[in-house]
């Protein structure tokens, strides 16, 4: 079957830095999807992986190892505003998205 | 960027009522859309995908003819909810891909159905 594992919830504080694992296996891959959604709203796109690396977008980093089936979003300088749940997607070998149940982060002052 | 947008945003229905809800790809031609449901500290559950033009494919557990969609142009696809129902209360989402070698999807705002 198919299974994307990631923290149900991670606390940390202003200005820190988190880091949010996500594990998969899945039938093919076609590249790895970090959303951020805030409650009552839809999902907005962080980053795609398809190639093995760091890809850094300002505060927000991603980080996909395909032999390991593993990925992280990398948050620096968290802010209060970065207190939402985070979800991974892998787009399958069908070129569906799988999701994970989603990281819920808590940004304390 | 691409944008998608949903309508209503929200509603509030009776019983046996059957729902319509919009999803439409205001810049870009959507090849392929997904609608998906969310409840309450859930992820997104994915319900069905369609192509325009043709008929949709729907997950397991997902009955098509309550759930009637609708992707009649390249722009537009439609979810109907027919006879809802308080369990069917939940936040629908879609999604839209454009059909070219980018894999994102660009989300809609969601509608809020509460069924009474």
């Amino acid at each position: 079957g198919q299974n994307i594992d990631q923290p149900t919830e991670m606390t940390a504080t202003e200005g820190a830095i988190v880091q949010i694992n996500c594990t998969y296996q899945t039938s093919g891959f076609n590249g790895l999807f970090w959303y951020q959604q805030h409650a009552g709203e839809a999902p907005t796109f962080l980053s795609y992986n398809v190639l093995d690396g760091l890809e850094e977008k300002g505060r927000f980093s991603s980080f996909l190892s395909r032999s390991k089936g593993y990925s992280y979003l990398l948050l620096k300088e968290l802010q209060m505003k970065d207190s939402a749940s985070y979800l991974c997607a892998v787009l399958d070998s069908n070129y569906q998205l799988i999701w994970g149940a989603g990281t819920k982060l808590i940004i304390k002052p | 960027g691409a944008v998608v947008s949903q309508h209503p945003s929200w509603v509030i229905c009776k019983s046996g009522t059957s729902v319509k809800i919009e999803c439409r790809s205001l810049d870009f031609q959507a090849t392929t859309m997904f609608w998906y449901r969310q409840f309450p500290k859930q992820s997104l559950m994915l319900m069905a995908t369609s192509n325009e033009g043709s008929k949709a494919t729907y997950e397991q557990g997902v009955e098509k003819d309550k759930f009637l969609i609708n992707h009649a142009s390249l722009t537009l696809s439609t979810l109907t909810v027919t006879s809802a129902h308080p369990e069917d209360s939940s936040f629908y989402i879609c999604s839209a891909r454009d059909g070219t070698e980018s894999n994102e999807q660009f989300f809609g705002p969601g509608t809020r159905l509460t069924v009474l």
